[in-house]
């Protein structure tokens, strides 16, 4: 199985919103609703920001939300913070019955 | 509250089996909600999935390791392990388990992951 592409970096800055991109396959993110998203601090084990493409867990913030169209999925982070400044990596479901993750995205706050 | 916590040699040698072992405290193995899993990112690298399994034994596995991952879970002592036989250098990597969310409405399989052990690092070396 292929890693979901994702782009290697973006940035913004403090209060701005930005989109990571994760692109997939319809036999993972394009064929079914279980596409999450994992935020990473350096030295951290990653969090669960969403999950089933737009649900939030408890306790993240409303600042965090999931899209789907087609074969991509999309996180997008509004009122951008220093604190955001992370690694994020998608992840799907798979026809396999696997799981597969993004190559993964390096956020930077300006 | 749920936690993991991975345990396990940190050093092995080029060609020797890597054994790991997650002790889930907090909750039980035994849930039906829920798979377990491996997931590991080499130094500085992304994250891949290793595998999965149920309580039950039934097991999922990333198929460009599949030929060398055996994981297994001892619900007595609520703890799952991971075995990956013939390493290499190419093996070393933080080792994370996760609890996994079980996918149903199609033919099952690992959902989401949350929450994440602590990570424990594991280098292939002589």
């Amino acid at each position: 199985q292929s890693a979901l592409t994702q782009p290697a970096s973006v940035s913004g800055s403090p209060g701005q919103s930005i989109t990571i991109s994760c692109t997939g396959t319809s036999s993972d993110v394009g064929g079914y609703n279980y596409v999450s998203w994992y935020q990473q601090h350096p030295g951290k084990a990653p969090k669960l920001m969403i999950y089933d493409v737009s649900k939030r867990p408890s306790g993240v913030s409303n600042r965090f939300s999931g899209s789907k169209s087609g074969n991509t999925a999309s996180l997008t982070i509004s009122g951008l913070q220093a604190e955001d400044e992370a690694d994020y990596y998608c992840s799907s479901y798979t026809s396999s019955s696997t799981a597969v993750f993004g190559g993964g995205t390096q956020l930077t706050v300006l | 509250q749920l936690q993991l916590q991975e345990s396990g040699p940190g050093l092995v040698k080029p060609s020797e089996t890597l054994s790991l072992t997650c002790t889930v405290s907090g909750g039980s193995i035994s849930s039906s909600s829920y798979y377990w899993g491996w997931i590991r990112q080499p130094p500085g690298k992304g994250l891949e999935w290793i595998g999965s399994i149920y309580y039950s034994g039934t097991t999922y596995y990333n198929p460009s390791l599949k030929s060398r991952v055996t994981i297994s879970v001892d619900t007595s002592k609520n703890q799952f392990s991971l075995k990956l036989s013939s390493v290499t250098a190419a093996d070393t990597a933080v080792y994370y388990c996760a609890r996994a969310a079980r996918i149903t409405t199609v033919r099952g399989g690992p959902g989401w992951f949350d929450p994440w052990g602590q990570g424990t690092l594991v280098t292939v070396s002589s």
